[in-house]
Order: C-alpha cells, then structure tokens, then sequence
C-alpha cells in the first residue's frame, strides 16, 4: 500500500533562519507531488506541484521553493524565513493510477518567531 | 481557472441533528469534486467524490453530498451527526485535463455539541 511521510512535525524556528521539509512517498511511482500550506481560517493554498524529477511548478511568489531531487522525494525550502511564512503544512500525492483524489501526509507545523 | 466558495466558516450543531454544509464552486471546464475532513494536527483525508454518473455520491461516515451542475454546488450532508464528527471539512475542485491541480475551499469548522 502506498503511504506518505513529513518531517519535521512540529518546528520553532527564528525570522531569517533557513527551512528543509522533506516528504517522501512509498508504494507508487511517479506520482504528482504537491506542497500545501494552510493558514488559520484560510484553507489550503497550494504551494509548489511537481509531474516528475525536477520539474517543479510555482503557484504563488513568495520566499519558498520547492525541489524533487527523486521520483518520489519532495522538499520545500526557505534561505531566510519570515514571520508569515508559519503555518502548517502539508504534502500530498496523486497518480493516475487512482481516481482523482488527493493523499496527504500528516502536516509539519512551523512557527516562526 | 477554478474556484471554491465555502459559505459557512462555522457550523454548530447538537448531537443527533442533520447538517449540511454548503460548497460552491466555479470552472469553465469540467471538474471532479470533493470533500476532505481534517481532525486536529492532522492532514486531509478524503470523505467522498464526484467524478461522473449519479448526482448523488456516498461517502464515509454516512456523509453523503449532491452534485447540481445547474448551481455549480456540491453540499454535505449527514441526517445525525456523532459528537465525533467534529472537524474542519474541506470542499475541492481538480480539473479533469492535465495538472490535477486541486483547489480548496476556505474550509467550515463543524462544532457538534452534546
């Protein structure tokens, strides 16, 4: 069966430290990959999407980037954080091979202080 | 492009009491839809979609919601809600050509009170 994993799952990190969440796949191959971020009473913003190895779509400018160095290993990234930058966030999978839906991993919650 | 209009931020309901919660969306193409629960700290998990045929899609935990293409809605509904259904609920819309990128709903908080 196929499962997803996040880490870190919780973090507390300073304005202007740098950021690495990773989230991996198992069980599938070449699956579309996506960050999400979720704000207090906003819903999901979608982040970065990924089709396959390195090829990595930007929804929104910001201070974040994404990378896919493996098939099925995602890693969102920061150099500086900022304040607004906390939130939770969360990692999903979807493949062809199922119908439509959306897999998501546990969340990692980040707060910047 | 798609979006997905949640109209309640906030549900309050007794134990045993139907609920429905309320979802519009907009597309210039034809979408699948979909409602995902997240419990506390945790991620999404799928409850039910609409992807073709019958308006009227059943999911987990006895939700059940409705398809009108006519007013672009897709609300859930449960007949009794469980003092465990509380949780924030999440209507979503993918397109069916290539990307499948999904997009969510602000998302509505449904409080279920003793």
């Amino acid at each position: 069966s196929q499962t997803i994993h996040q880490w870190p799952a919780t973090l507390v990190q300073p304005v202007g430290s740098p950021l690495s969440l990773e989230c991996t796949v198992e069980g599938t191959s070449n699956p579309n990959l996506y960050w999400y971020r979720q704000a207090a009473g906003r819903g999901l913003q979608l982040l970065f999407y990924s089709v396959g190895i390195g090829q990595i779509s930007s929804e929104v400018p910001q201070n974040l980037s994404a990378s896919r160095p493996q098939d099925r290993q995602f890693i969102l990234s920061s150099k500086k954080l900022l304040l607004s930058d906390s939130g939770f966030y969360l990692c999903a999978w979807w493949s062809a091979l199922n119908t439509g839906e959306l897999f998501f991993g546990e969340g990692s919650r980040l707060t910047v202080l | 492009a798609q979006s997905v209009t949640q109209l309640d931020s906030q549900v309050p309901v007794f134990e045993e009491a139907p609920v429905e919660l309320r979802c519009n969306y907009s597309s210039s193409v034809s979408v699948y839809l979909f409602w995902y629960v997240q419990y506390p700290n945790q991620g999404l998990q799928l409850l039910l979609k609409y992807l073709s045929g019958s308006t009227l899609v059943k999911g987990i935990n006895g939700f059940e919601a409705e398809f009108n293409k006519s007013q672009t809605s897709f609300h859930l509904r449960k007949p009794s809600v469980h003092i465990s259904d509380t949780a924030e609920y999440f209507c979503a819309v993918s397109d069916v050509d290539g990307g499948f990128k999904t997009i969510f709903g602000a998302g509505t908080r449904l409080f279920v009170k003793a």
